[in-house]
């Protein structure tokens, strides 16, 4: 079965940094080019970022709100999915999903929330 | 960045059909822009129904099609049952950058 299991959420302050992780197993994570998307408490959905396969040099594009503050990267051999979170603020508060979202699949994982609070 | 549009609420009734739409603030909706669309209910992960526009997933049941409808992206809805009540997104390509839309969320009368 695919899984995807993120972890590293939490607390942190403004103007703080936090690194997320994304395990990925069951499929062939190395082929797959992967997403970072958010949810805010009651809120909709947000797209984070995503970063290409290697074919596609690790090619990365992020959401504007990110762009500067948050890197994407990927350990292939560790089938891992990273996010560094810099510069935090409080509208960074949200529960971030790692995800492959390229036909034909539709990976989630459960998700892990981050708060930004002082 | 571009901004998406979609109606932040709609009803249907069982049986019914109905029509969400996604709109670009930078012009009309493209297969260029590579929609898809996701499905959302409480307390669950998203799931996406259809891709490039049309396209329908496995899992994506015969009554959900997706089309391009008047410069938009539409996701028609046709004989709704009660378990389609949820929060739909849809989500856009502008070369490279994605943008979800601030989701449509349906309910039965």
């Amino acid at each position: 079965d695919v899984q995807l299991v993120e972890s590293g959420g939490g607390l942190a302050q403004p103007g703080g940094s936090l690194r997320l992780s994304c395990a990925a197993s069951g499929f062939t994570f190395s082929d797959h080019q992967m997403d970072w998307v958010r949810q805010a408490p009651g809120k909709g959905l947000e797209w984070v970022g995503r970063i290409r396969d290697k074919a596609m040099s690790y090619s990365t594009d992020y959401g504007a709100s990110v762009k500067g503050r948050f890197t994407i990267s990927r350990d292939d051999s560790k089938k891992s999915l990273y996010l560094q979170m810099n510069s935090l603020k409080t509208e960074d508060t949200a529960v971030y999903y790692c995800a492959s979202l390229r036909p034909p699949h539709d990976y989630w994982g459960q998700g892990t929330l981050v708060t930004v609070s002082s | 960045q571009a901004v998406v549009t979609q109606e932040p609420s709609l009803t249907v009734s069982p049986g019914g059909t109905v029509t969400l739409t996604c709109d670009s603030s930078t012009g009309a909706v493209t297969s260029g822009h590579y929609p898809y669309w996701f499905q959302q209910k409480p307390g669950q992960v998203p799931r996406k129904l259809i891709y490039d526009t049309t396209n329908k997933h496995s899992w994506t049941p015969a009554r959900f099609s997706g089309s391009l409808l008047g410069g938009k992206a539409a996701l028609t809805l046709s004989g709704a049952q009660p378990e389609d009540e949820a929060e739909y997104y849809c989500f856009l390509s502008y070369s490279g950058v994605r943008i979800f839309g601030g989701g449509t969320k349906l309910t039965f009368l």
